[in-house]
């Protein structure tokens, strides 16, 4: 059974750096695309960028300048970096898995909220 | 950007009655391959988004086939045959042609 288990920090400061890692259970990590979405209730959903398990990433143009996706095949989990964060950057964050081909987004998460407060 | 545009925003149904949702797009989702890139998503109260349908037409593992996909270019459209209790939630299209966008999504409610 395929399993997606996201954990990270829910508090952050104006200006730190958001980290979220996404485990994946049941399932080669190879062949498929790693993905990040966030949704808040300003922007809806909005995705965030996505790797390969050989390490090419892709990111939205909006968010590219501060994000970084990672992965660790050894240890099936890739990680989800967002730095200088604002007010703006509250959302729920999800990982979920491409299928090869852009066959759709077909596993998820469980989200994580993330807030950042002063 | 591609930006994606759904209708109507609220969808009050009634169960055992047919119900439509419509997505469109400000260029086209077709591929030179021929594949639309369109996906269609349900986020149940509370829960994650699931995937119903890829490629514009293609149900996704486990959805009954009351649920349908259609569409090319820049119109798409989800029917549901029957309604039942359980299809409530929001359903949201996604383009993955360009990066991937969301519509704003539809809720769908029971009457």
């Amino acid at each position: 059974q395929v399993q997606l288990q996201q954990w990270g920090a829910g508090l952050l400061k104006p200006s730190e750096t958001l980290s979220l890692t996404c485990v994946v259970n049941g399932v080669s990590f190879n062949d498929f695309q790693w993905n990040w979405i966030r949704q808040s209730p300003e922007k809806g959903l909005e995705w965030i960028g996505e790797i390969k398990h050989r390490g090419s990433a892709k990111y939205n143009p909006s968010l590219q300048s501060r994000v970084s996706i990672s992965v660790d095949a050894s240890k099936n989990q890739f990680t989800l970096k967002l730095r200088s964060v604002t007010a703006a950057d509250t959302a729920v964050y999800y990982c979920a898995r491409g299928r090869p081909g852009d066959w759709g987004l077909d596993y998820w998460g469980q989200g994580s909220l993330v807030a950042v407060s002063s | 950007d591609i930006v994606m545009t759904q209708s109507p925003l609220s969808l009050p149904v009634t169960p055992g009655e047919p119900a439509s949702i419509s997505c469109r797009s400000n260029q086209s989702l077709q591929h030179s391959n021929g594949y639309n890139y369109l996906d269609w998503y349900l986020q149940k109260p509370g829960q994650s988004p699931q995937l119903l349908i890829f490629l514009a037409s293609n149900r996704a593992s486990g959805v009954p086939d009351r649920i349908s996909g259609s569409g090319s270019g820049t119109d798409f459209t989800l029917k549901i045959s029957r309604v039942e209790a359980d299809d409530v939630g929001v359903y949201y299209c996604m383009q993955a042609l360009q990066a991937r966008t969301f519509g704003q999504g539809t809720k769908v409610e029971i009457k």
